[in-house]
């Protein structure tokens, strides 16, 4: 069964530092999305894309994120300037319909 | 404003007991869907069930059961006969947008602990 998948599972990364997280959705969907989970929190949308852009962010996804389709497989999501609050686990989605967003394992990142 | 509110922040029970999970949600949208996920100490979120606005019957897989109620705004979970393994924190979530576009809006989660 086709599954969205994440690297890496776990980063560490020092304040200020940049990241980049990396998510392949299943091949055939066309939206994809980054949600974020701070450590027994619930799950906050961040960011929509679509065709190539930027369908929808919420007031977390500041100027410090960014979102990209570098080729035909990879969405990464692009933390410019580490902050210590930005720990969390950030999970991928991608859609085909309705049937429901799919979800990656997420990547647990540490700011120290 | 949609909103998603699980009011119950842990439950506790022993194992083979009925445990059910609340969730009241609230939208504006005549057309909407509902989803409960399951996210295990792994970390990972398990898609359980999808809900359409249109759709009130209820559902069982297993051992799971979903009550819609759209008159109070609610999509409860039932786990029948509770095990060890069912620990985890379940998330109910609605889904905000067109078909295609939107986001999911997530309520706080439940925790829920079986104890053998």
């Amino acid at each position: 069964e086709p599954e969205v998948t994440q690297t890496p599972s776990h980063q560490v990364t020092q304040m200020g530092q940049e990241v980049i997280l990396r998510c392949v959705p299943i091949s055939n969907h066309l939206y994809f999305y980054w949600y974020r989970q701070i450590l027994g929190q619930k799950v906050e949308f961040l960011v929509s894309f679509y065709n190539n852009e930027i369908s929808e962010k919420s007031e977390i996804f500041d100027d410090q994120f960014s979102v990209e389709r570098p080729d035909g497989s990879n969405f990464t999501l692009k933390i410019r300037s580490t902050k210590l609050e930005d720990s969390a686990m950030y999970f991928c989605a991608s859609i085909s319909g309705t049937s429901g967003q799919f979800f990656g394992p997420g990547t647990r990142l540490t700011v120290l | 404003a949609q909103k998603v509110t699980q009011a119950q922040t842990e439950i506790s029970v022993v194992e083979k007991e009925d445990v059910t999970l609340d969730c009241v949600y609230e939208t504006r949208d005549t057309t909407y869907y509902l989803f409960w996920y399951k996210q295990p100490p792994s970390g990972e979120l398990v898609f359980l069930i999808r809900r359409n606005s249109f759709d009130e019957q209820n559902e069982i897989s297993g051992r799971y059961s979903w009550n819609f109620q759209k008159s109070t705004s609610s999509f409860n979970f039932t786990i029948t006969a509770s095990q060890v393994v069912d620990s985890a924190v379940y998330f109910c979530a609605l889904w905000h947008g067109s078909s295609n576009t939107g986001k999911l809006i997530f309520g706080q989660g439940t925790t829920l602990q079986v104890k053998p």
